[in-house]
């Protein structure tokens, strides 16, 4: 069963923000939030991880509901070059990294 | 090198032969994942090996499948007796034990066509 729920796709005007919802209501306490993307063709990138904390690195900015229930990617002014399928994942970290289906974005110009 | 190496980019095989597809990891990485996509899907798990533990082969599809790594680096996944579904890209994807933390680096994949 998939522990994590993502929009099937988003657009998003190049330069504006794009926030990428996730639900993960069933996330145990010891199981973090990763994000990554796949860009066409390409293997995917690790974009960034969090346990309950708001997170933010070059790439990105992550926000955790209190209730950690829930969670938001940020990429703060989206280029061309963020289209790409982007996948929420729950899980410990000591176990394997199952993909779910993701959100396939699309940045316009 | 500095990433995971992949070999062969591109494979095209008949229907019912062996397949070998190989995976460098980066020198000293303990984590090592095979996964399959095709075409328009998601990454589908297939195998986990971590440092000497059995490995997690919960994703094989079918006995036709198999993978090994030889001392704790290279990774080889066999597919015998190829058939038509067999065909996807085939990713690696590897890390440190710490690294498992903090994301995996992947391959740019084996695109296998049975044909």
């Amino acid at each position: 069963d998939a522990k994590t729920t993502q929009p099937p796709s988003m657009d998003c005007a190049e330069g504006r923000a794009a926030n990428l919802p996730c639900n993960h209501s069933t996330i145990s306490g010891n199981e973090y939030v990763y994000w990554y993307r796949q860009i066409h063709s390409q293997g995917p990138q690790y974009i960034i991880h969090g346990l309950k904390n708001n997170e933010t690195n070059e790439m990105a900015s992550l926000i955790i509901t209190e209730d950690r229930k829930s969670s938001t990617l940020i990429l703060p002014h989206a280029t061309l070059r963020d289209t790409a399928v982007y996948y929420c994942i729950v899980r410990v970290y000591t176990d394997k990294l199952i993909f779910g289906t993701g959100t396939r974005l699309q940045v316009f110009p | 090198g500095a990433g995971v190496s992949q070999s062969p980019s591109n494979k095209v095989t008949e229907k019912g032969k062996d397949v070998e597809l190989r995976c460098d990891p980066i020198s000293g990485h303990t984590a090592l994942y095979w996964y399959r996509q095709s075409l328009g899907q998601g990454l589908e798990f297939l195998i986990y090996f971590q440092g000497n533990s059995a490995p997690d082969k919960s994703g094989l599809p079918s006995d036709r499948f198999s993978a090994e790594r030889t001392g704790g680096s290279v990774s080889t996944l066999t597919i015998q007796r190829t058939q038509q579904e067999d065909s996807a890209v085939y990713l690696c994807a590897s890390s440190t034990s710490q690294g498992a933390l903090y994301g995996y680096t992947f391959g740019s994949g084996t695109r296998l066509t049975v044909v």
